[in-house]
């Protein structure tokens, strides 16, 4: 089977302008969560949404929001870009099991804010 | 309040030596422990997590909930070793969300 895929995997911005980010996940897997990752703050947990539905929600302020579409395939959307924002950013589809969920990662857009 | 603490950033030990790369959680109830490798210039993915009790490319990792740590452990460590490693904790069950310490990074010196 295929991975995680991200798209794009290089973004360049400058502050105020959006940007959206996408994710496939793996053919099967119908949870998909988004985290970000940084020097200062490490993996942070950003979302995850399951059959369309958020599940969670991480401590991001409301700048940051996502959706997931009915092939599972899902989207982040930064607004209002801030120089803070740069960052690699992380996509990891799970698949139920007995256990609970195991996440696999995707390689990450790394978005530059400037 | 749901955390983990991964106390050592850099840990560089010689090839043989044992490894141990600490974790510490803090969490109410009974969550599942991960860890979490990335080898450089791959992405993150999943070396083991408690509940399965295997080991992994001859590492383990043994929860113990009266310390609340769930440190990972190889006898004898190797070159291909070298990697940043994550512990993570999943609360619930009916969810995907984890949260990660900081990271440790390994260097094995040969």
């Amino acid at each position: 089977k295929a991975g995680v895929t991200q798209t794009p995997r290089y973004l360049i911005k400058t502050r105020g302008q959006q940007v959206t980010l996408s994710c496939s996940p793996i053919s099967g897997h119908r949870s998909v969560s988004w985290y970000q990752q940084t020097p200062g703050q490490g993996l942070q947990f950003l979302f995850e949404y399951f059959s369309e539905t958020q599940r969670n929600k991480g401590n991001f302020p409301g700048r940051f929001s996502g959706r997931q579409f009915s092939n599972s395939r899902s989207e982040m959307n930064v607004s209002t870009l801030e120089l803070g924002d740069s960052a690699l950013y992380l996509c990891a589809s799970s698949l139920e099991s007995s256990g609970g969920p195991v996440q696999f990662f995707g390689p990450g857009t790394r978005l530059t804010v400037l | 309040a749901q955390r983990v603490t991964q106390p050592e950033k850099l840990l560089s030990v010689f090839k043989g030596a044992p490894v141990e790369l600490k974790c510490n959680y803090s969490y109410s109830g009974s969550p599942e422990l991960f860890w979490y490798v990335q080898y450089s210039r791959q992405r993150l993915q999943l070396l083991l997590r408690h509940i399965s009790r295997e080991s992994i490319k001859g590492f383990t990792a043994d929860l113990n909930k009266g310390e609340t740590s769930f440190h990972l452990k190889k006898p004898f460590a190797q070159e291909e070793d070298s990697a940043m490693y994550y512990c993570a904790l999943k609360g619930s069950s009916n969810t995907g969300k984890l949260i990660f310490g900081q990271g440790t990074t390994l260097q094995v010196k040969p």
